[in-house]
């Protein structure tokens, strides 16, 4: 079975400062990746995905950035953190067809 | 295009009643749908899936879904909820042709349980 393994679990940020939140996959192999950020109240927004090394899509324009080093690794980043950044992230792998195994969340707070 | 549209983003039900979330999607290919349950602070967690075999699905704790092609839907229930049940509920989509690249979530419904 696949874990996902995602830490901090809790951040606070200043406006402007960097960012890198780290994804790392246990179990599977070549797994699709996804990051997510779930603003309070609200659903998931989909922010990248990955179907390998090096291979990263955006869905929507913003100050952040995915990277894929490694098979399992998939790291979030931002150069700035702008105040809109907060919310909850989320990790997520993937085998098609077979649903999304997320990690526990980090729960960024810009101040 | 796909959409999914979850009816009511709150529930509240008595222990021991019967629970039912709604989920209507739309979709232009067979699809793959999804419940998923999220606890306060927590990740989201897989209860059940369809993916085009038996159109009753039964998942982890109880619960239990039926895909109805003629009404597009994809109706979360359990014949007696918990106080552990307590949490917020995701209905999601699937392209069958491209798995979770074109998943789509519902905004999510939460469940209160009454003492």
């Amino acid at each position: 079975s696949q874990t996902i393994h995602q830490w901090p679990a809790t951040l606070v940020q200043p406006v402007g400062s960097p960012l890198s939140l780290e994804c790392t996959v246990e179990g599977t192999s070549n797994p699709n990746l996804y990051w997510y950020r779930q603003a309070a109240g609200r659903g998931l927004q989909l922010l990248f995905y990955s179907v390998g090394i090096g291979q990263i899509s955006s869905e929507v324009p913003q100050n952040l950035s995915a990277s894929r080093p490694q098979d399992r690794q998939f790291i979030l980043s931002s150069k700035k953190l702008l105040l809109s950044d907060s919310g909850f992230y989320l990790c997520a792998g993937e085998r098609t067809g077979s649903g999304y195994t997320f990690g526990s969340g980090t729960r960024l707070t810009v101040v | 295009a796909q959409s999914v549209t979850q009816l009511g983003s709150h529930v509240s039900v008595s222990e021991g009643a019967l629970v039912l979330l709604r989920c209507n999607y739309s979709s232009s290919v067979p699809p793959y749908l999804f419940w998923y349950v999220q606890y306060p602070n927590q990740g989201l967690q897989l209860l059940l899936k369809y993916t085009s075999a038996a159109t009753l699905v039964k998942g982890i704790n109880g619960f239990e879904a039926e895909f109805k092609k003629s009404e597009t839907s994809f109706h979360l229930t359990k014949p007696s909820a918990h106080m552990s049940d307590a949490a917020e509920y995701f209905c999601a989509v699937s392209d069958s042709n491209f798995g979770g690249f074109k998943t789509i979530f519902g905004a999510g419904t939460r469940l209160f349980v009454k003492a």
